[in-house]
């Protein structure tokens, strides 16, 4: 089975500043997506990034990008530029990609990051 | 279009009591998930459904949690007989469908909060 590890419960960072989200994982499979998601107070979850394991060009998407380590099996979240609306929970999450059946297109999260951005 | 919505959004049951929780995907959506979020934790995966198949259960945590979507659009989640460890968020997420080396946005719900008392 596969673990999300995320060994920040709580960060903070200054408004314009950067700021680095932690996330290591655990799994045998060769092929799978990681993913950056979301969750403002109001508790509706929003994709952020992702990024596929046969990949090794780190996505990137505007302000966030992520540095991916596949053999460290690490996958962080850097935020430039940080805005009062970044503050939210940020979750990792993981889901298979090279078998089929339902319970491989499950999400698989960590414990979260809450982030909290100083004016 | 509209998101995927949940209801009711919040939701108080006394131990012993039967809830439903409903979700309503996104029109189109194939692929349906239900997940429970314990306050502090990230959720984790209790069932999924293609269409009106429920292809995993393996995460419901009991024989007390029965999920079905009959006509492939609308999904509830009901829980029998509540237990205070039932207390969490329960999330539900569409996306278009979901295959091996297929990967589609998973669209999550506001979520409902039960608490059981």
């Amino acid at each position: 089975a596969q673990t999300v590890t995320q060994s920040q419960p709580e960060m903070s960072v200054q408004e314009a500043e950067t700021v680095t989200l932690s996330c290591t994982y655990d799994t045998s499979e060769s092929d799978y997506y990681l993913f950056w998601y979301k969750q403002p107070p109001s508790r509706q979850m929003i994709l952020v990034i992702r990024q596929e394991a046969y990949k090794q060009q780190n996505a990137t998407e505007n302000r966030f990008s992520v540095n991916f380590q596949k053999a460290a099996k690490s996958f962080s979240l850097k935020i430039s530029d940080s805005q009062l609306g970044d503050a939210a929970m940020y979750f990792c999450a993981y889901r298979s990609a090279n078998r089929s059946g339902g319970s491989n297109y499950k999400l698989t999260f960590g414990k979260g990051t809450l982030l909290t951005v100083n004016p | 279009g509209a998101g995927v919505s949940q209801s009711p959004r919040y939701k108080v049951a006394k131990r012993g009591q039967d809830v439903a929780l409903r979700c309503d995907p996104i029109s189109g959506h194939v692929s349906l998930f239900w997940y429970q979020q314990a306050l502090g934790q990230g959720p984790e995966f209790l069932t999924y459904f293609q269409n009106e198949a429920q292809l995993d259960k393996s995460g419901l945590p009991s024989d007390r949690f029965f999920a079905e979507r009959p006509e492939g659009s609308v999904s509830t989640l009901k829980i029998q007989r509540t237990q205070q460890e039932d207390s969490a968020v329960y999330l539900c997420a569409s996306s278009l469908w979901e295959g091996v080396r297929v990967l589609n946005e998973q669209f999550f719900g506001p979520g409902t909060r039960l608490t059981v008392l």
